[in-house]
Order: structure tokens, then sequence, then C-alpha cells
């Protein structure tokens, strides 16, 4: 069964940082490409970053670039994101997904979901 | 970055009705288009990707059609499980875009 479990979530201030973790299990972790999405209380859903199987190509949105780092240790099957200079518009639950079946675009930057952690609270607040 | 425009925002029906969603993009993403279920406090749930087909384990009731830029996601017979708010994403080009969801509520 495939587990993805999210922590590292908090109250961090703004202009503090955090580092997100998903640790999973129940599939080949290092063989698929992995995303972080989050979703600001009351809202839709905002992809924020993947990283390739890998971990040698890594992509984000503008809204976290060069702020957010993704990266993932195979070894640990965990998938982490370093998130910096966090604001107030950062608070989200954030969650962590595994590439699904089917398309991709080119690059293999963007792809659909097919399994999701529970999601992490992150608040940026003083 | 590709605008996901769902319609309507919000509708109200009654268990047994048969559901229709829209999803248009501003420009044209072939198929590559998922649809997403996700009830309060839980992690979004993929139903349909490459817009029509169906994940492994979801009910047959639903069903996704469209191609280019409009979309579209069925719910032939609505179970009381199904109320929900549901999710359009695109992942043709990046960045990957939702659409704003549909809540769909109880009449």
């Amino acid at each position: 069964e495939v587990q993805l479990v999210e922590s590292g979530g908090g109250l961090v201030q703004p202009g503090g940082s955090l580092r997100l973790s998903c640790a999973a299990s129940g599939f080949t972790f290092s063989s698929y490409a992995m995303s972080w999405v989050r979703q600001a209380p009351g809202k839709g859903l905002e992809w924020v970053s993947a990283i390739s199987g890998s971990g040698g190509s890594t992509y984000y949105a503008d809204s976290v670039k060069g702020r957010f780092t993704i990266s993932r240790d195979n070894s640990k099957n965990t998938l982490y994101l370093q998130m910096n200079s966090l604001r107030a518009e950062d608070t989200a639950v954030y969650y962590c997904a595994k590439k699904g079946s089917g398309r991709y675009c080119s690059g293999g930057s963007c792809f659909n979901f097919d399994y999701w952690g529970q999601g992490t609270l992150v608040t940026v607040s003083s | 970055a590709i605008q996901l425009t769902q319609s309507p925002s919000s509708l109200s029906a009654s268990v047994g009705d048969r559901v229709t969603i829209t999803c248009r993009a501003s420009q044209g993403i072939s198929s590559a288009l998922a649809w997403y279920q996700q009830k309060p406090g839980k992690a979004p749930k993929l139903l349909i990707y490459d817009a029509s087909s169906l994940e492994s384990g979801v009910p047959s009731r639903f069903s996704g059609s469209g191609s280019g830029t409009d979309f579209t996601l069925t719910i032939s017979s609505l179970q009381p499980e199904d109320f929900a708010t549901y999710y359009c994403q695109q992942f043709n080009s990046y960045p990957s875009t939702f659409g704003q969801g549909t809540r769909l509520e109880i009449k």
C-alpha cells in the first residue's frame, strides 16, 4: 500500500525557515517523480515544486523560486522541501504527491498525482 | 501559465442526479487533464487522468471527456459520498495549474 506521510509543519515568523519532510513507502520511491502542492486556508490547489526520480532535475513555481528548495534522499525514501524567507502568503497545507500514470509534459516537470499525503500545515505569522 | 476555468463554481444536486462539471483551458492542452475529488480536511483524490482514463478503484459512475480546451467530468448517478469539491488540473505545460474548484452540495 502506497503511503506518503508529511511532517515538519508549524508556526514560523515572516522571514523564517522551515523544512518539510515526506516519508514514502509501498512503492519504488526512486522510480517516481514527486511534487509538493499547497492549499491556502479555504482556497484552491497550487503546484509548488517537482523533482525527478533521480533528484537531478528540479522545478519551481514562480511564487517560490529562489526561496524554496526541493530535494530527495532515495536511500531514505524521503522527499524534502526547504522553505526560506517565508511570507504570510505561504501559509497553507502542504501536500506531497506522487507522479501518476499517463501523460506528462516535455521535460517531465508536470504530471498528474495518483497518491497524496495527508498534508502538513505551515502558518507564517508574527 | 495556462488558466483553467471551472463551471459552475458551485452546484446543488440530489442523490441519483446526473451531474456535469466543465473545465476550460486558456489554450490547448491536448488530453493532459486530470480530475480530483476533495472532501473537507482530506487530501485530493485522483479520479480521472489523461482527460478520460478512470483511475484504478474509482467507481464507473465517474467519467471524463474532452480534448484541446474543453473538458467535462460527469457523475452518472450521484451517491451521498460524492458531495465534495472537484478540481481539474492541466499537465500539458509547465507550470502545472489547477482550476478554482467546483463545490458540489446536497440539494
